[in-house]
């Protein structure tokens, strides 16, 4: 099985702050790496697939990058509605995801 | 736009079998783009994959939960359904339906169905 590491776990930011959440694979995944968003009650929602295609809709400060075994999501300047958790998920051999990062409010 | 939204009981009982159905509108599930996934989220917890399916009824599971999980398809009803035998407390979770697009270069799920609490108790 491919696991996923995220860091951190949680990270206080305000707003206009730029910020960079990391995610590793145990193995080489090439590209096959996804980001979501999740807010409190509600379904994830797809920011980046393929670590740095933008999904349609998603503002352009979200940002992906990486190959491999490292990959980051940036957000350029942080909005009041990006506070959230972030999951990257690796779909090179079925999918896992990262055990999330929960972004706050500082 | 596809829709998404999953239907079944929100309580079942342990050793027997959960069985969610997800609903997709908006959208063909013969779609040959996209498979069909179930994702699951413990209360307070990360995600987890369960397994997808294509409209011709091929599938693929999560090994940790293979044998226990089928994912089935009825074209005819725009739907498709998850069975998990043998449940226990830590299947406790919300349920997710979702798109699976799948090609050579990317994989991904979008958008999600809003999520289904399964809650196993006697």
């Amino acid at each position: 099985d491919i696991q996923m590491t995220q860091s951190p776990s949680s990270l206080s930011a305000s707003v206009g702050d730029r910020v960079t959440i990391t995610c590793r694979a145990s193995q080489s995944i090439s590209s096959y790496l996804n980001w979501y968003q999740q807010k409190p009650g509600k379904a994830p929602k797809l920011l980046i697939y393929a670590a740095s295609s933008l999904q349609s809709g998603v503002p352009s400060r979200f940002s992906g990058s990486g190959s491999g075994t490292d990959f980051t999501l940036t957000i350029s300047s942080l909005q009041p509605e990006d506070f959230a958790t972030y999951y990257c998920q690796q779909s090179y051999s079925g999918y896992t995801f990262g055990q999330g990062t929960k972004l706050e409010i500082k | 736009q596809l829709q998404l939204q999953e239907s079944g009981p929100g309580l079942v009982k342990p050793s027997e079998t959960l069985s969610l159905t997800c609903t997709v509108s908006g959208g063909s599930i013969s779609s040959s783009s996209y498979y069909w996934g179930w994702i699951r989220q413990p209360p307070g917890k990360g995600l987890e994959w369960i397994g997808s399916i294509y409209y011709s009824g091929s599938t693929y599971y999560n090994p940790s939960l293979k044998s226990r999980v089928t994912i089935s398809v009825d074209t005819s009803k725009n739907q498709f359904s998850l069975k998990l035998s043998s449940v226990t407390a830590a299947d406790t979770a919300v349920y997710y339906c979702c798109p699976n697009y799948y090609d050579s270069s990317e994989n991904w799920f979008d958008p999600w169905g809003q999520g289904t609490l399964v809650t196993v108790s006697s």
